[in-house]
């Protein structure tokens, strides 16, 4: 299957700061990325939804203020979360596709992200 | 809403035997319905997917049912292995203001020896 690379990995930052987590597509080009956090023991809930060169559109309850999504190219797609804190703390993880809504989403490997 | 309901949320097999998950979703237009298999700190990984136009599609052990007019679908995984044991989620599609992919509660399945 296709390649989606995530990173970091792992990140550990400081109450107040901010992280990027990139997600690159590497050897195809993702029409639509996905953003989903998942806390241990759960399923993974979608954070937003990107298109290249659109805004993103966030699921309820997200603040699109606090998790900004970039979806420059179609290959790479960007989430920071600002001013993080430690509820943030959780799995990141992104997926990508290439072209029509019924083709499979390829999942890059997550970050886990620590707010200390 | 978009919403996909998943059971059961633990499952535990004797090896050999087989295991049954099921989905409901909310919405008649979804027309995809992937599954996953993800194992502790790793990314989901696809094992098999159906669409809308077809009942049933199997994959040596696995299998996948799917029925549109109750909302339904179910993985069969059959003659299990202990490497079966791992978390999995179904998934489907929705279109209302982004194409997006919502997953099922999870569901964790282990093979007893």
């Amino acid at each position: 299957g296709a390649v989606v690379s995530q990173h970091p990995s792992w990140v550990i930052c400081k109450s107040g700061t901010s992280v990027k987590i990139e997600c690159r597509s590497l050897d195809f080009q993702a029409t639509t990325m996905f953003w989903y956090r998942q806390f241990p023991k759960q399923s993974l809930m979608l954070m937003a939804t990107s298109n290249e060169g659109s805004k993103a559109t966030y699921e309820q309850g997200v603040e699109k203020d606090k998790f900004l999504i970039n979806h420059a190219s179609l290959t790479l797609s960007t989430l920071t979360v600002t001013s993080a804190h430690p509820e943030d703390s959780s799995f990141y993880i992104c997926s990508a596709r290439a072209d029509s809504a019924n083709t499979e989403a390829f999942f890059g490997q997550g970050t886990r992200l620590t707010v200390v | 809403g978009e919403n996909v309901e998943q059971h059961p949320s633990t499952l535990s097999v004797q090896e050999g035997d087989s295991a049954v998950i099921k989905c409901t979703y909310s919405d008649s237009a979804s027309n995809y319905f992937p599954w996953y298999k993800q194992e502790l700190g790793k990314r989901p990984q696809l094992i098999i997917d159906i669409r809308s136009n077809v009942g049933e599609k199997k994959d040596q052990r696995i299998a996948v049912t799917l029925n549109k007019t109750a909302k339904h679908f179910s993985l069969h995984i059959t003659e299990t292995q202990p490497e079966d044991s791992a978390v999995y989620f179904c998934a489907a599609t929705f279109y209302s203001s982004a194409s997006k992919i919502i997953f099922g509660s999870g569901t964790r399945l282990s093979i007893r020896p």
